[in-house]
């Protein structure tokens, strides 16, 4: 396993337009995590699955953005008629709850930059 | 609400020499903290995890402690080099069944050759 990975990269849009990004979390990983961070600050929280469930969403998760985990393993999160005030690193991360795992840590992947133009 | 202070916000130090950064929590109900590392661009790197009960880990020329009377973390890192270049960023769990990480701003680290 390749740790996690998130796709794109990088993504510029129009102002208006909508957005998909992608995450793969490490496979035994049964948590999954977005995070959202803006330059100079720390990632704060957006939305955990565990397995398929949606389980949180943070006040910072308006009603233009969704998040889905069909089968318990992919998510996407999705920003529709995206805002300037949307362009950010959005971060996946995933962790396992396992008995007996050996690291409850979290793992976070490459990120998604996301400018709004 | 849990926060999280870092200090100091940078850091400039010439290679070789040993550093400490602080982290510090409003509220000293931390479960586990994990110091992370993040490159100019880039996702966040683990460094080290403390779990609940433990009090410090060690990887290499890294050790971070916890001292949760005061909610307080330190991550301590030797001989410094210039790749330690890079944003440090401290989080902690607040409780057993929690699952969301809350961050500091981090300290930004440059190493001077």
């Amino acid at each position: 396993d390749t740790g996690v990975s998130q796709d794109p990269r990088h993504k510029i849009t129009k102002r208006g337009q909508n957005v998909t990004f992608r995450c793969d979390p490490i496979s035994e990983h049964n948590r999954l995590y977005w995070y959202r961070q803006t330059l100079g600050q720390g990632p704060e929280f957006l939305t955990y699955f565990q397995n398929e469930a949606q389980l949180e969403k943070s006040r910072l998760l308006s009603d233009r953005f969704s998040a889905e985990r069909p089968k318990g393993s992919f998510s996407t999160l999705e920003i529709q008629r995206t805002e300037q005030g949307d362009s950010a690193m959005y971060l996946c991360a995933s962790s396992s709850t396992a008995v007996g795992a050996a690291d409850y840590g979290y793992t976070f992947g490459s990120g998604t930059r996301l400018t709004v133009v | 609400k849990q926060e999280v202070t870092q200090i100091p916000a940078a850091l400039s130090v010439p290679e070789g020499e040993n550093l400490v950064l602080n982290c510090s929590f409003t509220d000293s109900a931390i479960y586990n903290l994990q110091w992370f590392r993040q490159d100019p661009g880039k996702g966040l790197t683990s460094l080290l995890l403390i779990q609940s009960s433990q009090r410090e880990q060690t990887s290499g020329r890294l050790n971070a402690s916890l001292d949760k009377s005061s909610g307080r973390s330190t991550l301590y890192i030797a001989a410094s080099q210039p790749g330690d270049s890079a944003t440090y960023l401290c989080a902690g769990i607040r409780g057993a069944g929690s699952y969301q990480l809350t961050f500091g701003k981090g300290t930004k680290l440059s190493v001077i050759p």
